[in-house]
Order: structure tokens, then C-alpha cells, then sequence
């Protein structure tokens, strides 16, 4: 079953806008990724956040983690018509030595030129 | 770096046959791959986990005589649909983690593989 919810689950923006979405989450986890999935492609990963950690840069990106409300929220600045895609958060859950990642149901973002 | 290469990208084929579909870490050896299945417009379902040299790991529902997993190297995995049927018509996609520098590493997606049985 997923752990994440996303919020949104549509975006649409123009050009040059921030794009907020959000994830929560249930259970206690290891780390948080988000990806982003282009139409018909695979996953890219953007950026991993670890539990102790409680925001993270990556050029354009920012990312938040609040533990104690289990939330994550990804901002992408000044966004670009690339930008347009799937994104989705997994949280990664110890399990049996290993951890696997549990999907969100992914917000898919929109930018309009 | 980080590459995950995923093949083919799209099979086409009747109903009964089997499909094997690759999955190849190109730069990095990957102690751990990952089999998920996406329906479309839905988030990723986890099938199996497979480590290098050990059986795989399969997911609650999933079936493993439907499904084999084969992970022979640290940089090839395998999963084979066996007798497919049109309810097994998908979105199929591989990802793999290098598992050296402790447990906080990303997994990294293969392109993905559309398989649609007729």
C-alpha cells in the first residue's frame, strides 16, 4: 500500500512561477526522495532528504521535511515549460536490514509557456 | 553519472507468450534492484526486490512463477512475464542502488518498459 499523499494532485502554471507540492506520510522513515517522472519515461531522481535533515537545496529545488508533522513539501522556482512532468515523493522504510521506498500517487505539474 | 538502462522500451506481442525485459546498471555495480509495475496515471507498485546473486523478494499478491526475477551480476537483472494475458498488459520499470556508502542512497530508474499483450 502507499505511504505518501500528494497535494495537488494537478498544477498549473505560467512560466517563471514557484510550484509548491506537498507529501505526508505515515510511518517513521529513513529518508525522503522526490523524482520526477517525464511522460512514458522512467523516474529521475532529484533530491533525498534525510530524516535529521529539514531542508535541501538543488539549483531550482527546495525541499522540506517536517518529521514531527510527517510532511515534505518540494518548491520548484522560476519554473520552465522542462519543468513540466510528474512528480512523486517516496519514503524510504526500514525493513529487514534494507529499506524499501514507498510511492506517492504523484502531482502532475503543468507549465504553461 | 547513475545510469540504469531498461530494455526494450515497448513490446508488443500476443497473448501466452512469454517476455523477458533487462535491466542493466551501466556505470555503478547495483547490490539491490527493484521491479515496480505503473498503471496509468498512478504511482509505482514495488513487485519484487532482487539482491545480486540471492532470490528475489516478491510483494505481497505478486506472483512469483508469473513473474522471474533473475539478478546474475551486479549489473544485470532480469524480469520475465511468463505466459502473459492481457490483465498483465503495463508500465514495467527497473531501478537499482549501489548500496556502498550506507543505507541513505537514491535509486536510480531505468527508462521503462510499456508491454501491452493483444
Amino acid at each position: 500500500s502507499q505511504q505518501g499523499e500528494e497535494d495537488p494532485q494537478a498544477l498549473s502554471i505560467q512560466e517563471g512561477e514557484n510550484a509548491t507540492m506537498n507529501c505526508s506520510y505515515k510511518t517513521s522513515i529513513n529518508n525522503l526522495q522526490w523524482y520526477r517522472q517525464n511522460s512514458g519515461r522512467g523516474l529521475v531522481h532529484l533530491i533525498l532528504i534525510r530524516s535529521n535533515e529539514r531542508e535541501k537545496h538543488s539549483g531550482r529545488l527546495r525541499v522540506t521535511l517536517d518529521t514531527s508533522k510527517k510532511s515534505s513539501s518540494l518548491l520548484i522556482t522560476a519554473s520552465r515549460a522542462a519543468d513540466t512532468a510528474s512528480y512523486f515523493c517516496a519514503t524510504a522504510i526500514s525493513r529487514h536490514n534494507d529499506y524499501k521506498l514507498s510511492f506517492g500517487a504523484g502531482t502532475t505539474v503543468t507549465v504553461r509557456a | 553519472g547513475a545510469v540504469v538502462s531498461q530494455h526494450p522500451s515497448r513490446v508488443i506481442c500476443k497473448s501466452g507468450t512469454s517476455v523477458k525485459i533487462e535491466c542493466r546498471s551501466l556505470d555503478f555495480q547495483a547490490t539491490t534492484m527493484f521491479w515496480y509495475r505503473q498503471f496509468p496515471k498512478q504511482s509505482l507498485m514495488l513487485m519484487a526486490t532482487s539482491n545480486e546473486g540471492s532470490k528475489a523478494t516478491y510483494e505481497q499478491g505478486v506472483e512469483k512463477d508469473k513473474f522471474l526475477i533473475n539478478h546474475a551480476s551486479l549489473t544485470l537483472s532480469t524480469l520475465t512475464v511468463t505466459s502473459a494475458h492481457p490483465e498483465d498488459s503495463s508500465f514495467y520499470i527497473c531501478s537499482a542502488r549501489q548500496d556502498r556508502g550506507g543505507s541513505n542512497q537514491p535509486q536510480h530508474f531505468g527508462d521503462g518498459t510499456r508491454l501491452s499483450i493483444l
